[in-house]
């Protein structure tokens, strides 16, 4: 059974990067996807992209093309978020999850809060 | 972009009673490609039904789900203290969105 956990909690500048790691034990880790979904405090669920650490194939939702880029590192089990640009309205937790288009998102990372402040 | 709408917003319910949460899809979708999630606060989301109606590992058989083409139902038959949460809906075909939630509270 894959557990997937995250790295801690992030406080950044406008304008800056952040780095949010999902490292995986247990289970297979290359053959399934791994996606990043986000939550602005007191809102829904957005997917923001995934990728099959398999085949490095990564696919990004449309409103974070260009400022989001996810990768893993086999050897460690590892997938990485990496999101730039940063504003205030990026102030959100970061889930990783196994899943992708026609696999249901199971299970899902403990989530990482991002805070982008000044 | 396919949309998902949930409703309602926020359900008041006591123990023991029937809940029903619907999902709105925007165009219909293959059923095969609908799930629920739950979601109690500071945690994250946890599947409880895919493909539409299929209960994952774990899932007490007092959740069910329903529906096709752009209407789906979650159906917890009789709320325990436990399930007093917010409910997810997703579709996961070609793209990938989330309904806005539903808000399961105590009356």
């Amino acid at each position: 059974q894959v557990q997937l956990v995250q790295s801690g909690a992030e406080v950044k500048k406008p304008g800056s990067s952040v780095k949010v790691s999902c490292k995986a034990s247990g289970g297979t880790f290359s053959r399934y996807a791994i996606s990043w979904v986000r939550q602005a405090p007191g809102q829904g669920l957005e997917w923001m992209g995934g990728i099959i650490p398999l085949f490095g194939a990564t696919n990004y939702a449309q409103a974070f093309q260009g400022r989001v880029t996810i990768t893993t590192d086999e050897s460690t089990r590892t997938s990485y978020m990496e999101l730039s640009s940063l504003r205030s309205e990026d102030t959100a937790v970061y889930y990783c999850a196994r899943g992708s288009p026609g696999v249901p998102f199971d299970p899902w990372g403990q989530g990482t809060l991002v805070t982008v402040s000044s | 972009e396919i949309v998902l709408t949930q409703s309602p917003g926020t359900l008041s319910l006591s123990p023991g009673e029937r809940a029903t949460l619907s999902c709105r899809v925007s165009e219909s979708v293959s059923s095969s490609y609908l799930a629920w999630y739950q979601q109690k606060p500071g945690q994250a989301p946890r599947l409880l039904i895919y493909d539409a109606s299929s209960r994952a590992t774990g899932i007490p058989d007092r959740f069910s789900g329903g529906g096709s083409g752009t209407d789906y139902t979650l159906t917890i038959s009789r709320v325990e203290p436990e399930d007093f949460a917010v409910y997810h809906c997703h579709h996961y075909g070609g793209s990938l969105t989330f309904g806005g939630g539903t808000k399961v509270e105590i009356k």
